[in-house]
């Protein structure tokens, strides 16, 4: 029981389409991130949000984008996608402050 | 880019210590040594953490040098649940410009633990 659910756990969409993912974090955790990882790759950053503001963003463009909801939730959203938008998406939470993140267990995207 | 480095992969025989290394020569005096581990298909779970002393949890030890450019992540009995990629990563505490990388996670490649019986 890791504290933090995502949905859903497996999606396939089209080039082309639009796609939103789901994460439910521990109460209390005011502190998400979302984090792309490619197969045999470490995950990469996409955003952080923090008392629902976005606080922190990597290297990948606007179609991403994200919200973080009052009781704990956040979404991460992706604009037309693209097949290398193909990866394992995970949801990252945490208490703010200096503590280690609590992971989900990721929804994998593929895009055909 | 991540600014640690660590060896692609390591074996461990089960029941022995595994000494997972990791260097980090450019670390800030604001940053903070962070390990995580990845099992198969399942999201990162954080190990432990550590500024500039050791320190010690139910699962692991974190040795920090002195000069804190380099770090090892001591699993004290390895097991087979054992076996996962371990990362290391350098996070800055409150701060940077922008505050925009502060809590960001930059994980590299990581080392790959195969622990065998």
């Amino acid at each position: 029981e890791t504290g933090v659910t995502q949905s859903p756990t497996h999606l396939i969409k089209t080039r082309g389409q639009q796609v939103t993912l789901r994460c439910s974090s521990q109460s209390g955790h005011n502190t998400v991130s979302w984090y792309q990882q490619a197969l045999g790759q470490g995950p990469q950053f996409i955003f952080q949000y923090y008392r629902e503001e976005e606080n922190g963003r990597g290297n990948f463009p606007p179609r991403f984008s994200g919200l973080q909801f009052p009781n704990y939730s956040s979404e991460l959203n992706v604009n037309a996608l693209e097949l290398d938008d193909s990866a394992l998406y995970l949801c990252a939470s945490r208490i703010q402050g200096n503590y280690g993140y609590t992971f989900g267990s990721g929804t994998r995207l593929t895009v055909v | 880019d991540a600014k640690t480095t660590q060896p692609p992969s390591m074996d461990c025989a089960e029941g022995r210590a595994a000494n997972l290394p990791c260097n980090h020569s450019t670390i800030s005096g604001n940053e903070y040594v962070y390990w995580y581990r990845q099992i198969h298909s399942q999201g990162p779970q954080y190990i432990i953490h550590g500024l500039k002393n050791n320190e010690t949890n139910e699962m692991a030890s974190l040795i920090i040098t002195e000069d804190r450019k380099s770090s090892t992540l001591i699993l004290p009995h390895a097991t087979l649940r054992d076996t996962a990629v371990y990362y290391c990563i350098v996070r800055a505490s409150r701060g940077g410009a922008g505050g925009t990388s502060y809590g960001k996670l930059t994980f590299g490649q990581g080392t790959i633990l195969t622990v065998h019986p």
